[in-house]
């Protein structure tokens, strides 16, 4: 069966200090990969989404990035974080059959 | 743009009772899905149900049901026999193609004992 690993589940980083996110999926080829962020008491918005290997689309212009390094990993990164991007970060796949299943979420706070 | 809104920030119900969310959304589109999806205090998000814009027929998952009203751009979720697990965020989204969802702002449910 297919699972998602996000990592790390809990995250304090300074402000000017970069960030590197990772996920990972098992048990399916090709996915779709995306990264959702939940502020604080908020639904989620999409950041970003891969359909391949070095396939990123950007949704919103931000302070992060994200990279598709191998089929299954998906990373988001920021050279420098700002106080905004505290948040609960999503990753999330799909096998194009329409339905999206996510991650246990990482919670960042930028202090 | 497409849009969400769920208008009920919180609610609370008794064990057993029956409780409906509202969703409404805002699209040109004809084609498209429509997902609820829980978020217990663990956080993860969960697939509840999900409904195919060009079925009539509203998707049912156990005691967990919607009504789906596409000229009023209506989704509801009714759960019935409500539990004390159904405690949690539930979030209205919709699916603008690829699987780019955009959500409603949530509504927090609360089933008491």
């Amino acid at each position: 069966s297919q699972t998602i690993h996000q990592w790390p589940a809990t995250l304090v980083q300074p402000v000017g200090s970069p960030l590197s996110l990772e996920c990972t999926v098992e048990g399916t080829s090709n996915p779709n990969l995306y990264w959702y962020r939940q502020a604080a008491g908020r639904g989620l918005q999409l950041l970003f989404y891969s359909v391949g290997i070095g396939q990123i689309s950007s949704e919103v212009p931000q302070n992060l990035s994200a990279s598709r390094p191998q089929d299954r990993q998906f990373i988001l990164s920021s050279k420098k974080l700002l106080l905004s991007d505290s948040g609960f970060y999503l990753c999330a796949w799909d096998s194009h059959n329409e339905k999206l299943f996510f991650g246990s979420g990482t919670q960042l706070s930028v202090l | 743009a497409q849009t969400v809104t769920q208008s009920q920030p919180e609610m609370s119900v008794q064990e057993a009772e029956t409780v409906t969310l509202s969703c409404t959304y805002d699209t040109s589109e004809s084609n498209y899905y429509l997902f609820w999806y829980k978020q217990p205090p663990s956080r993860q998000m969960i697939l509840v149900i999900r409904q195919e814009a060009y079925k009539q027929q509203n998707a049912t998952e156990n005691r967990f049901s919607v009504n789906f009203q596409k000229a009023a751009k209506s989704f509801s979720l009714k759960i019935s026999d409500s539990q004390l697990g159904d405690t949690a965020m539930y979030f209205c989204a919709f699916d603008q193609g690829a699987q780019k969802l955009v959500f409603g702002q949530g509504t927090r449910l609360t089933i008491n004992p």
